[in-house]
Formats: structure tokens, sequence, C-alpha cells
């Protein structure tokens, strides 16, 4: 079946400094997606990468598809405190359906020292 | 307003004691899932509704059961519960019209088994 694998697992970074976290499929993906999930709480949908070698910003995060659609990444520049919690990857595989459900990478959790 | 809404928020129950959790939706999507979710782990899809077709994940325990009785609200029913199926229950929601689209995430029922 298909897996994702997302590096690293927790990343401790000092508040100001970038932090990115890397995902990669063992399959072609349709599509990949990120969520963030605050401790606690919920997957909060951030973005969706649809186009091999798509580019997408929000603010201080950067998103990036592979060639291939088979990886992604996420960078937050500058990181607040804002931005603790846990980043997941996710994506459905390129030849399910319109229903498939997603495969979640098992997340990155981000701890910011002030 | 919300779009998928789960209750209750916190459900405590007893071992072998079945319970019910319950998700509603607002948007009109032909597609449900559940997702279960341990702590520190990433989502795992346990089954989901296309309409009226469910689709069971070859993993999921037999333990787990789904009632969707029309669009807007999706049940799941866990028979005999046992200490490790304590988690954090996810439903989520999508249009189901084509593999892009992505699915929106209720808030969750924290399970407690006793």
């Amino acid at each position: 079946g298909q897996q994702v694998m997302q590096i690293p697992q927790y990343q401790h970074v000092q508040e100001g400094e970038d932090f990115t976290t890397y995902c990669n499929s063992s399959t072609t993906l349709s599509n990949i997606q990120w969520y963030k999930q605050r401790p606690g709480g919920h997957p909060v949908f951030l973005i969706q990468l649809v186009k091999s070698g798509e580019v997408k910003k929000q603010k201080r995060l950067t998103f990036q598809f592979g060639e291939a659609k088979k990886n992604s990444s996420l960078h937050i520049t500058a990181t607040q405190t804002t931005d603790v919690g846990t980043y997941f990857c996710a994506g459905p595989p390129y030849s399910g359906g319109g229903a498939d459900g997603l495969t979640f990478g098992k997340g990155t959790h981000l701890i910011i020292q002030p | 307003d919300a779009m998928v809404i789960q209750n209750p928020r916190y459900q405590v129950t007893q071992f072998g004691k079945p319970v019910t959790l319950s998700c509603s939706q607002t948007l009109n999507h032909n597609v449900m899932y559940w997702y279960q979710q341990k702590s520190s782990q990433a989502p795992k899809l346990l089954f989901h509704y296309y309409d009226k077709d469910f689709n069971n994940e070859a993993d999921t325990p037999d333990n787990f059961q789904s009632r969707r009785p029309n669009t807007s609200f999706c049940f799941l029913d866990i028979r005999s519960p046992g200490l490790g199926d304590a988690a954090m229950y996810l439903c989520a929601t999508r249009t189901g019209t084509g593999r892009a689209d992505t699915q929106y995430f209720g808030p969750g029922t924290r399970l407690t088994v006793l």
C-alpha cells in the first residue's frame, strides 16, 4: 500500500530561525495536502499542491511539490511561537478515485524555544 | 459557521461497553471519512462513505462499524471498546467530484476507555 514518510519527526528551533519538513511518498500522488495540528486540536488544512513542480507561498510558509509528484516540502521562514504544532503532509494515491482517503505522513512536531 | 460537527467532543466509556460517535456536515458533500488518531501519531483512515457506498480499509478491525443514514450524518460505532481504542476520532468530508478537492475535518471526539 501507499506509504508517506515525513522527516524530521521532531524539530527544535530558536524563535526566528527557519524550519523545513520533508515528505516523500512511495507512490505518485494526484495532489499533496499540508495540515497543521496544534496540541489538543484537530488537523487544519493549510494548502494543496496539484501540479508537478508547483510552489506556493503563504506569508512566511513556502510549499513545494516535486517534479515526480512523490515528494514535497514545507519551509517556514523566521519562525514565531504561533508556528508551534505538528505539520502533516497527506495525499491520495494518483491511481485512486475521487473519494479516496488521505494517507498521512507521521508529522513533524515543531517546538520553538523563545 | 461550523461545517463539520462532531458530538460529543469528549466521550468516556467502559471497557467493552458499546459507544457511538456522531458526525454531521452542512456542506452537502458526497464523501464522509472516519480517521483514528492516537497520541502523537498521524490520523489513520478507518473507512469512508461515498454517498451510501461503504468502503472499509483492509486493516480496520471488525470492532469498528459505521452508518450513514443520510447525506448529512455519519456515525462511528465501536462495538466492544478496548483500552487500545482510546484515541481522537476525526470525521472529514469531501465533495468527491475529483481527486483534487480537499477534505474538511471536524474538531474530533476524544475517546477515553476506562
